[in-house]
């Protein structure tokens, strides 16, 4: 059973314009929802996260906006760039347990930026 | 952000050797790590929960007699392929919170087994 669902599994976006990544969750549990950034060869790198209480949080180009009643949450990229061509995780874990869960990730976004 | 050290970065090993993967948190204190599995443009797979002092906690299908997990202290957890078989290649990421629910994540290593 696959928790987090991602889309669309890749997207071409010209330089400047918005990127934007979907994710829907399925376990209510979850209340953190972190965006990982990951490049070739490389380990994930944290980009921006939001908690339910919340419905949109930005920071720099990047916002996420959540809606806890569709249980989905989204990734806006603007004014794209040709170094943001990666690939984008989007997760969700409990911290109910103190810290002590996993996170679950989406299947992933292979984001491709045209200069 | 904070950093999360992961060592060797690859690793070659013949078929049958057992193969050891260093997961340290370099400036924060972890008392849980995490260790994924990702496969070539796959996800990534949570196989493990390391616990400091105790014994880690593995997801279904994970076979913990094959992948051992040692948490030896607050800032470093290995994982240790063990007999390791063509099968087993794949690139391996630990990951550590810091102040729960923040997750960082090591630069992963590529296993291959020939």
């Amino acid at each position: 059973q696959q928790q987090v669902k991602q889309s669309p599994q890749s997207l071409i976006v010209q330089k400047g314009g918005i990127s934007i990544i979907n994710c829907a969750y399925e376990n209510t549990a979850f209340d953190y929802f972190p965006w990982y950034q990951q490049f070739p060869g490389k380990g994930p790198a944290l980009l921006i996260a939001i908690r339910p209480d919340v419905s949109e949080k930005k920071e720099g180009r990047f916002t996420i906006s959540f809606n806890k009643s569709a249980k989905q949450f989204s990734l806006h990229i603007m004014d794209s760039q040709p170094g943001d061509s990666a690939t984008y995780f989007c997760a969700a874990t409990s911290n109910s347990g103190g810290g002590a869960d996993g996170l679950t990730f989406g299947k992933g976004t292979h984001l491709i930026i045209q200069p | 952000g904070a950093v999360v050290s992961q060592h060797p970065s690859w690793v070659i090993c013949k078929s049958g050797t057992s193969v050891k993967i260093e997961c340290r948190s370099l400036d924060f204190q972890a008392t849980t790590m995490f260790w994924y599995r990702q496969f070539p443009k796959q996800s990534l797979m949570l196989m493990a929960t390391s616990n400091e002092g105790s014994k880690a906690t593995y997801e279904q299908g994970v076979e913990k007699d094959k992948f051992l997990i040692n948490h030896a202290s607050l800032t470093l957890s290995t994982l240790t392929v063990t007999s390791a078989h063509p099968e087993d290649s794949s690139f391996y990421i630990c990951s550590a919170r810091q102040g729960p629910p923040r997750a960082f994540f090591g630069q992963g290593t590529r296993l291959t087994v020939v």
